[in-house]
Protein backbone atom coordinates (compact mmCIF):
# COMPACT_ATOMS: atom_id res chain seq x y z
CA UNK A 1 0.00 0.00 0.00
CA UNK A 2 0.93 3.70 -0.41
CA UNK A 3 2.87 5.32 2.40
CA UNK A 4 4.25 8.54 2.54
CA UNK A 5 6.39 9.66 5.30
CA UNK A 6 7.51 12.97 6.79
CA UNK A 7 9.56 14.01 9.67
CA UNK A 8 7.15 15.99 12.16
CA UNK A 9 9.06 19.16 12.80
CA UNK A 10 11.36 22.01 11.41
CA UNK A 11 12.92 24.92 13.04
CA UNK A 12 15.22 27.47 11.33
CA UNK A 13 16.61 31.13 11.23
CA UNK A 14 14.29 33.58 9.30
CA UNK A 15 16.52 34.51 5.63
CA UNK A 16 18.28 30.94 6.28
CA UNK A 17 17.26 28.33 3.70
CA UNK A 18 14.86 25.50 4.78
CA UNK A 19 14.59 21.78 3.34
CA UNK A 20 11.80 19.10 4.08
CA UNK A 21 12.18 15.57 3.58
CA UNK A 22 9.38 13.31 1.84
CA UNK A 23 9.82 9.50 1.20
CA UNK A 24 7.51 7.60 -0.30
CA UNK A 25 6.83 3.91 -1.45
CA UNK A 26 4.47 3.34 -4.23
CA UNK A 27 6.90 3.35 -7.88
CA UNK A 28 3.61 3.94 -10.02
CA UNK A 29 2.89 7.43 -8.63
CA UNK A 30 2.18 9.81 -11.17
CA UNK A 31 2.97 13.28 -9.69
CA UNK A 32 4.03 14.31 -6.45
CA UNK A 33 3.16 17.84 -4.86
CA UNK A 34 3.88 20.16 -1.83
CA UNK A 35 0.65 22.16 -0.48
CA UNK A 36 1.19 24.10 2.67
CA UNK A 37 -1.61 24.80 5.37
CA UNK A 38 -1.32 27.76 7.96
CA UNK A 39 -2.75 27.28 11.18
CA UNK A 40 -7.46 27.24 10.81
CA UNK A 41 -6.80 27.37 7.12
CA UNK A 42 -7.15 25.21 4.03
CA UNK A 43 -4.51 23.33 2.18
CA UNK A 44 -2.57 25.98 -0.61
CA UNK A 45 -1.33 23.74 -3.28
CA UNK A 46 2.68 25.46 -3.37
CA UNK A 47 4.38 22.98 -6.38
CA UNK A 48 4.11 20.28 -7.64
CA UNK A 49 6.60 18.00 -10.06
CA UNK A 50 5.68 15.19 -12.43
CA UNK A 51 7.14 12.13 -11.39
CA UNK A 52 9.74 11.76 -14.63
CA UNK A 53 11.56 14.79 -14.03
CA UNK A 54 14.64 15.51 -10.95
CA UNK A 55 13.97 18.98 -10.48
CA UNK A 56 11.74 21.91 -10.46
CA UNK A 57 12.40 25.62 -9.23
CA UNK A 58 9.48 28.46 -8.98
CA UNK A 59 11.20 31.07 -7.48
CA UNK A 60 11.73 30.64 -3.70
CA UNK A 61 10.99 27.10 -3.91
CA UNK A 62 12.80 23.86 -5.36
CA UNK A 63 11.38 20.79 -5.53
CA UNK A 64 14.12 17.80 -6.16
CA UNK A 65 12.95 14.34 -7.02
CA UNK A 66 14.81 10.69 -6.24
CA UNK A 67 12.87 8.60 -7.76
CA UNK A 68 15.31 5.98 -7.58
CA UNK A 69 15.19 6.16 -3.71
CA UNK A 70 11.40 7.35 -3.92
CA UNK A 71 12.60 11.07 -1.59
CA UNK A 72 11.21 13.82 -2.59
CA UNK A 73 12.55 17.44 -1.28
CA UNK A 74 11.37 20.97 -1.07
CA UNK A 75 13.94 23.69 -0.36
CA UNK A 76 12.82 27.14 0.65
CA UNK A 77 15.48 29.47 0.08
CA UNK A 78 15.49 32.64 1.95
CA UNK A 79 12.81 31.32 4.25
CA UNK A 80 10.84 34.00 5.83
CA UNK A 81 8.30 33.71 8.91
CA UNK A 82 5.14 34.00 6.56
CA UNK A 83 6.46 31.05 5.70
CA UNK A 84 5.78 29.68 9.52
CA UNK A 85 3.01 26.61 8.46
CA UNK A 86 2.56 23.04 7.71
CA UNK A 87 3.61 21.58 4.52
CA UNK A 88 2.55 17.80 3.56
CA UNK A 89 4.08 16.40 0.74
CA UNK A 90 1.61 14.25 -1.15
CA UNK A 91 1.88 11.45 -4.11
CA UNK A 92 -0.92 10.91 -6.76
CA UNK A 93 -2.06 7.38 -8.18
CA UNK A 94 -3.86 7.26 -11.17
CA UNK A 95 -5.30 4.68 -12.46
CA UNK A 96 -8.11 5.71 -15.82
CA UNK A 97 -9.89 8.18 -14.44
CA UNK A 98 -9.15 7.53 -11.09
CA UNK A 99 -7.37 9.55 -8.85
CA UNK A 100 -5.75 9.55 -5.64
CA UNK A 101 -3.25 11.59 -3.22
CA UNK A 102 -2.09 10.16 -0.61
CA UNK A 103 -0.29 12.69 2.14
CA UNK A 104 2.44 12.25 4.35
CA UNK A 105 1.86 13.62 8.20
CA UNK A 106 3.23 16.76 7.66
CA UNK A 107 6.34 19.00 8.89
CA UNK A 108 5.68 21.97 11.15
CA UNK A 109 7.97 24.35 9.98
CA UNK A 110 8.87 27.30 12.51
CA UNK A 111 10.79 30.26 11.32
CA UNK A 112 13.01 32.00 14.18
CA UNK A 113 13.26 36.02 14.15
CA UNK B 1 -8.88 32.09 -2.53
CA UNK B 2 -8.84 28.77 -3.92
CA UNK B 3 -12.33 29.24 -5.73
CA UNK B 4 -13.66 25.74 -3.72
CA UNK B 5 -16.54 27.08 -1.19
CA UNK B 6 -17.53 24.98 1.34
CA UNK B 7 -20.42 25.02 3.68
CA UNK B 8 -20.89 25.05 6.34
CA UNK B 9 -17.72 26.45 8.15
CA UNK B 10 -18.21 24.63 11.11
CA UNK B 11 -20.96 22.37 12.59
CA UNK B 12 -21.24 20.60 15.88
CA UNK B 13 -23.12 18.07 16.87
CA UNK B 14 -24.34 15.20 18.97
CA UNK B 15 -23.30 11.49 18.22
CA UNK B 16 -25.79 9.16 16.32
CA UNK B 17 -26.72 12.42 14.03
CA UNK B 18 -26.43 13.14 10.55
CA UNK B 19 -25.01 15.90 8.87
CA UNK B 20 -24.60 16.80 5.01
CA UNK B 21 -21.52 19.10 3.94
CA UNK B 22 -21.22 20.86 0.95
CA UNK B 23 -18.88 21.74 -1.76
CA UNK B 24 -19.02 23.98 -4.62
CA UNK B 25 -15.91 23.73 -7.43
CA UNK B 26 -13.86 25.92 -9.30
CA UNK B 27 -16.22 27.22 -12.55
CA UNK B 28 -15.36 24.86 -15.34
CA UNK B 29 -13.70 21.76 -12.49
CA UNK B 30 -15.52 18.81 -13.30
CA UNK B 31 -13.82 16.83 -10.41
CA UNK B 32 -14.58 16.90 -6.57
CA UNK B 33 -12.53 14.81 -3.57
CA UNK B 34 -13.34 14.71 -0.69
CA UNK B 35 -10.72 14.34 2.31
CA UNK B 36 -10.90 13.49 6.23
CA UNK B 37 -8.21 15.78 8.32
CA UNK B 38 -8.02 14.44 12.07
CA UNK B 39 -5.39 14.65 14.62
CA UNK B 40 -4.70 10.57 14.56
CA UNK B 41 -5.35 9.57 11.30
CA UNK B 42 -3.99 13.02 9.33
CA UNK B 43 -5.13 13.73 5.79
CA UNK B 44 -6.97 11.12 4.25
CA UNK B 45 -8.66 10.40 1.28
CA UNK B 46 -12.39 9.70 0.90
CA UNK B 47 -13.93 9.74 -2.29
CA UNK B 48 -13.94 11.43 -6.13
CA UNK B 49 -16.98 12.21 -7.96
CA UNK B 50 -16.23 13.16 -11.81
CA UNK B 51 -19.01 14.66 -13.52
CA UNK B 52 -21.41 13.43 -11.50
CA UNK B 53 -19.81 9.80 -10.95
CA UNK B 54 -18.30 8.16 -8.81
CA UNK B 55 -14.82 7.62 -9.85
CA UNK B 56 -12.25 6.39 -6.91
CA UNK B 57 -12.97 5.32 -3.30
CA UNK B 58 -10.70 5.54 -0.22
CA UNK B 59 -10.97 4.84 3.52
CA UNK B 60 -14.46 6.09 3.18
CA UNK B 61 -16.47 4.76 6.54
CA UNK B 62 -20.21 3.03 4.99
CA UNK B 63 -21.96 5.73 7.01
CA UNK B 64 -20.39 7.80 4.81
CA UNK B 65 -21.98 8.33 1.31
CA UNK B 66 -21.56 11.20 -1.06
CA UNK B 67 -23.33 12.42 -4.32
CA UNK B 68 -22.28 15.34 -7.37
CA UNK B 69 -25.14 16.86 -8.42
CA UNK B 70 -25.41 18.17 -12.41
CA UNK B 71 -24.49 21.49 -11.28
CA UNK B 72 -20.95 19.85 -9.94
CA UNK B 73 -21.81 20.36 -6.91
CA UNK B 74 -21.19 17.90 -4.45
CA UNK B 75 -22.52 16.57 -0.68
CA UNK B 76 -20.62 14.54 1.86
CA UNK B 77 -23.47 12.53 3.80
CA UNK B 78 -22.51 11.20 7.59
CA UNK B 79 -24.54 9.49 9.38
CA UNK B 80 -24.76 7.63 12.93
CA UNK B 81 -21.85 9.60 13.87
CA UNK B 82 -19.51 9.50 16.39
CA UNK B 83 -16.99 10.97 18.53
CA UNK B 84 -13.97 9.84 16.08
CA UNK B 85 -15.76 11.72 13.19
CA UNK B 86 -14.75 15.12 14.66
CA UNK B 87 -12.38 16.11 11.78
CA UNK B 88 -11.96 18.65 8.93
CA UNK B 89 -13.45 17.79 5.82
CA UNK B 90 -11.90 19.21 3.12
CA UNK B 91 -12.99 19.02 -0.69
CA UNK B 92 -10.71 19.54 -3.66
CA UNK B 93 -11.41 20.24 -7.23
CA UNK B 94 -9.66 19.91 -10.28
CA UNK B 95 -10.53 20.22 -14.16
CA UNK B 96 -10.31 16.80 -14.98
CA UNK B 97 -9.40 13.41 -13.29
CA UNK B 98 -6.26 13.12 -15.23
CA UNK B 99 -3.14 14.51 -14.91
CA UNK B 100 -4.17 18.08 -12.83
CA UNK B 101 -3.65 19.68 -10.13
CA UNK B 102 -6.37 19.65 -7.18
CA UNK B 103 -7.38 22.60 -5.11
CA UNK B 104 -8.35 22.48 -1.85
CA UNK B 105 -11.41 24.61 -0.46
CA UNK B 106 -11.47 25.90 3.19
CA UNK B 107 -12.59 22.77 5.05
CA UNK B 108 -15.88 22.26 7.36
CA UNK B 109 -14.71 21.66 10.87
CA UNK B 110 -17.43 19.29 12.60
CA UNK B 111 -17.63 18.50 15.98
CA UNK B 112 -19.32 15.96 17.47
CA UNK B 113 -20.11 16.12 21.11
Amino acid sequence: GEDVEQSLFLSVREGDSSVINCTYTDSSSTYLYWYKQEPGAGLQLLTYIFSNMDMKQDQRLTVLLNKKDKHLSLRIADTQTGDSAIYFCAEEISSGSARQLTFGSGTQLTVLP
Amino acid sequence: DSGVTQTPKHLITATGQRVTLRCSPRSGDLSVYWYQQSLDQGLQFLIQYYNGEERAKGNILERFSAQQFPDLHSELNLSSLELGDSALYFCASSLSPGADTQYFGPGTRLTVL
